[in-house]
């Protein structure tokens, strides 16, 4: 069965740091686009990161700088380090593998999220 | 900085047809933005429904279609049931790697 599973959300302090796990199954990470997409309390879908299956990284402006989007190459699991955390980085945080299709009119890959995981739940408060 | 616009709340009588929309705040959305949108119930990780402007995912049922409508993109249901009220995200892909989701629309069947 392909499905991804989320791990390592917590509590943590403002400016403290926390890495999470996607732990996929059924399918194999690296050969993926994958991405990390949030939402905080009450609020709607927030894209976060994604990695291309050719290693390249993107990031919305809310967290570039502070989050790292990286898998592991011997296993196969995606992450998601997040360092400077803010209060508005509170939030549930889904795991999704991506379906890329080429854009033959203007040659370049798009994706968009086909398999989601369930979500870890991240709070950032003293 | 450019945000992507969907109603935020609409109503549906049980059988009706609704027509959900996805905009920009500056310019218009075409197929080349690759809209797609996707079904969120309270306390539940989103559902995909529609892909690449109107290609229905696997196991979504046809009473859902996606097109694009003017300078937005559009999903419609038709056949409207209680088990569609939801909260509907469309995405928007802005190139560069970059995507964006929309405020979502909560959908009411009444």
């Amino acid at each position: 069965e392909v499905q991804v599973v989320e791990s390592g959300g917590g509590l943590i302090q403002p400016g403290g740091s926390l890495r999470l796990s996607c732990a996929a199954s059924g399918f194999i990470v690296r050969d993926n686009y994958m991405s990390w997409v949030r939402q905080a309390p009450g609020k709607g879908l927030e894209w976060v990161s994604v990695i291309y299956s050719d290693g390249k990284t993107y990031y919305a402006d809310s967290v570039k700088g502070r989050f790292t989007i990286s898998r592991d190459t011997s296993g196969n699991t995606l992450y998601l380090e997040m360092n400077s955390l803010r209060a508005e980085d509170t939030a549930v945080y889904y795991c999704a593998r991506d379906g890329r299709e080429y854009d033959y009119s203007q040659y370049f890959y798009y994706y968009y999220m086909d398999v989601w995981g369930k979500g870890t739940t991240v709070t950032v408060s003293s | 900085q450019t945000v992507v616009t969907q109603e935020p709340s609409l109503s549906v009588s049980p059988g009706g047809t609704v027509t959900l929309t996805c905009g920009l705040s500056s310019g218009s959305v075409s197929s080349s933005h690759h809209p797609s949108w996707y079904q969120q119930t309270p306390g539940q990780a989103p559902r995909t429904l529609i892909h690449t402007t109107n290609v229905r995912f696997s196991g979504v049922p046809d009473r859902f279609s996606g097109y694009i409508l003017g300078n937005k993109a559009a999903l419609t249901i038709t056949g409207a049931r209680t088990d569609d009220e939801s909260d509907y995200y469309c995405m928007l892909f802005m190139g560069s790697g970059i995507s964006m989701f929309g405020g979502g629309t909560k959908l009411t069947v009444l």
